[in-house]
């Protein structure tokens, strides 16, 4: 089955500077990729995707890559602010449609 | 649109009684994942239907653990009997089939 991998586990920065999350998978028929944010005692939301037939993905602040050579995808963030603060997820899907995530990354934006 | 429904939010119960997890999907998603999460383990996938089908149960712990899934609108996940280890938030998420999965607020069990 998938296997995703998700670096690192913890991430601290100040206000004002760039984010990087980044993931691994381990099945080439992996096709899509979404990324979720999850706050403290809250559900995970779906913040941006990225399918298997684009590099890059961008909205607003937030900007996804996908190296389908390497098997690897990252989670760019940039101006970070203090409630860009929680708990991000990677996931990886196929044609099974079943996701699996990554083991989370949590982001601590210092004012 | 309400989102994926999950119901009871908290539920705290004794060892050894059953527990009986609900979810709504939203309308029209023909997919429907069962997760638990902890902190040791983060989100493990229980149990996947498609189309009221259990398709991958190979998340399921033990025999303690069952999902049914009667129709397009409505699933369980119960424990029975529950244990202390079993505590967990358990997410019940839908999806349309093209991605883009939705998750219920989570149910926060509690095995004591």
């Amino acid at each position: 089955g998938e296997n995703v991998e998700q670096h690192p586990s913890t991430l601290s920065v100040q206000e004002g500077d760039s984010a990087v999350i980044k993931c691994t998978y381990s099945d080439s028929a992996s096709n899509y990729f979404p990324w979720y944010k999850q706050e403290l005692g809250k559900r995970p939301q779906l913040i941006i995707d990225i399918r298997s037939n684009v590099g890059e993905k961008k909205d607003q602040r937030i900007a996804v890559t996908l190296n389908k050579t390497a098997k690897h995808f990252s989670l760019h963030i940039t101006e970070t602010q203090p409630e860009d603060s929680a708990v991000y997820f990677c996931a990886a899907s196929g044609g099974s449609y079943i996701p699996t995530f990554g083991r989370g990354t949590s982001l601590i934006v210092h004012p | 649109d309400a989102g994926v429904i999950q119901s009871p939010r908290h539920e705290v119960t004794e060892m050894g009684q059953e527990v009986t997890l609900r979810c709504k999907p939203i309308s029209g998603h023909n997919s429907l994942f069962w997760y638990r999460q902890t902190m040791m383990r983060g989100l493990e996938l229980l149990i996947y239907f498609n189309n009221n089908v259990p398709i991958d149960d190979s998340g399921m712990p033990e025999d303690r653990f069952s999902a049914k899934m009667p129709n397009a609108s409505f699933s369980t996940l119960k424990i029975q009997p529950s244990e202390p280890r079993d505590s967990a938030v358990y997410f019940c998420a839908t999806g349309g089939g093209a991605g883009g999965y939705t998750f219920g607020s989570g149910t926060r069990l509690t095995v004591v």
